[in-house]
């Protein structure tokens, strides 16, 4: 049992520029997540997902998008990478509504 | 009316103190509220939540003290030690959303 995983772990990108973060979570559970974490801001929810083929926007949707044709995979899609963009993104899933579980994390840096 | 206020930003205690880190939210349909401990290069993995419904909950060392009225929520780490050196979020959500809110993160250091 894996629970989430997060690819790549690093990433440099340039302006401009596009790339899918992976995330993938073997608990079948139903929700899941996309956060962002910048120093001091805490984690602010991007997008997130009720099941299969229902996505919604978070706090901080701009500059992303997302898909959920299965249970286990959330990727999440940067079209016209800004400098804004460079952060630490974390994956989550959970079961019930309530604990969440967090994947190990993608670095990008957007240059 | 959706933040989370956290504090302090970072702490410095010594090994076997006591860390107390506080939470305050405005809003009144919150009604979860966990702690989460997140160590360098890895995700935030909770470690203990609270409903509204009780003023108190321990896990251990661990303890989330719940003032309702004020709207405020705590966490006191007793005996402190250096593995519990960490960042620590609190968050808060509503009974029929699945959407937590996070404070800015308290980065803990225990001093052996």
């Amino acid at each position: 049992n894996a629970g989430v995983t997060q690819t790549p772990k690093f990433r440099i990108l340039k302006i401009g520029q596009s790339m899918t973060l992976q995330c993938t979570q073997d608990m079948n559970h139903n929700y899941m997540y996309w956060y962002r974490q910048d120093p001091g801001m805490g984690l602010k929810l991007i997008y997130y997902s009720v099941g299969a083929g229902i996505t919604d926007k978070g706090e901080v949707p701009n500059g992303y998008n997302v898909s959920r044709s299965t249970t286990e995979d959330f990727p999440l899609r940067l079209e016209l990478a800004a400098p804004s963009q460079t952060s630490v993104y974390f994956c989550a899933s959970s079961y019930s509504m309530k604990t969440q579980y967090f994947g190990p994390g993608t670095r990008l840096l957007v240059l | 009316q959706q933040q989370v206020k956290q504090s302090p930003q970072s702490l410095i205690v010594q090994k076997g103190g006591i860390s107390i880190i506080n939470c305050a939210y405005e809003n009144t349909a919150f009604d979860y509220f966990p702690w989460y401990q997140q160590f360098p290069g890895k995700g935030p993995a909770l470690l203990i939540a609270i409903r509204p419904d009780v003023s108190e909950k321990k896990e251990g060392r661990f303890t989330i003290s719940f003032n309702k009225s004020a709207k405020q929520f705590s966490l006191h780490i007793m005996d402190s030690q250096p593995g519990d050196s960490a960042t620590y979020f609190c968050a808060a959500s509503m009974e029929y959303g699945n959407k937590l809110v996070f404070g800015a993160g308290t980065i803990l250091r225990v001093k052996s």
